[in-house]
């Protein structure tokens, strides 16, 4: 059975690169063709998008994070991987890995379980 | 593009009938099929109740069911349970391969 875990630091300083990444067990991330995206909510709040990739690489981004961002796919590895540069508080969320189905506009239909990061110096 | 607004709570009692609004643009909710809908218990990962504006995947009861009008997109829960309470959030295709969340509704049983 296919499932997601998401790994990286849980406490990130300020202004630094706040790194996480998805390993699919199970199943391959380049065998189907699904999308796969990050959903960050931040202490008591809600879903917030943050962007999702095809395995051949493709990716897409919130446009309030586009220019902080980078998703990017290790199909050797089978994982994927966020980089979120110039981080502050406001970018301290749990943070999902999930997948979606073949196109970017269909639902994630499989989560991680999350993980908090907490950006403070 | 901004977040789909929804009425932060909902209440009712079990056996009822409740209905969750998800208010969106032309851009999205109102050009797009692509509504679906969130059920997440504190603590716990986001799990997809309906997708496709009106449809339910495998194993989610017939209770949950969902419909649009125009740019608002609706939840209605039916015959409601203990079990239903959680925050419920819509989702939509904003167009330009971006997704748009709602605020959440946080549904309480009484």
């Amino acid at each position: 059975q296919l499932q997601l875990q998401e790994s990286g630091p849980g406490l990130v300083k300020p202004s630094e690169t706040l790194s996480l990444t998805c390993t699919v067990a199970g199943g391959s991330i380049s065998s189907n063709v699904h999308y796969w995206g990050w959903i960050r909510q931040p202490p008591g709040k809600g879903l917030e998008w943050i962007g999702n990739i095809y395995y051949s690489g493709t990716a897409h981004y919130s446009p309030s994070l586009k220019s902080r961002l980078t998703i990017s796919v290790d199909t050797s590895k089978n994982r994927f991987s966020l980089k979120l540069t110039s981080a502050t508080a406001t970018d301290t969320a749990v943070y999902f890995c999930a997948r979606a189905g073949t196109s970017s506009n269909e639902p994630y239909d499989l989560w991680g379980r999350g993980h908090l990061v907490t950006v403070s110096s | 593009q901004s977040d789909l607004t929804q009425p932060p709570s909902a209440s009712g009692f079990p056996g009822q009938s409740v209905t969750i609004s998800c208010s969106g643009t032309y851009s999205d909710v109102g050009l797009y099929n692509s509504v679906s809908w969130y059920r997440q218990y504190p603590g716990k990962a986001p799990q997809v109740m309906i997708y496709e504006v009106t449809k339910r995947p495998s194993g989610v009861p017939d209770r949950f069911s969902a419909s649009k009008s125009g740019s608002t997109a609706f939840l209605t829960v039916s015959g409601l349970q203990a079990e239903d309470e959680a925050d419920y959030y819509c989702s939509s295709y904003g167009g330009d391969n971006i997704v748009i969340f709602g605020g959440g509704t946080k549904l309480t049983v009484l």
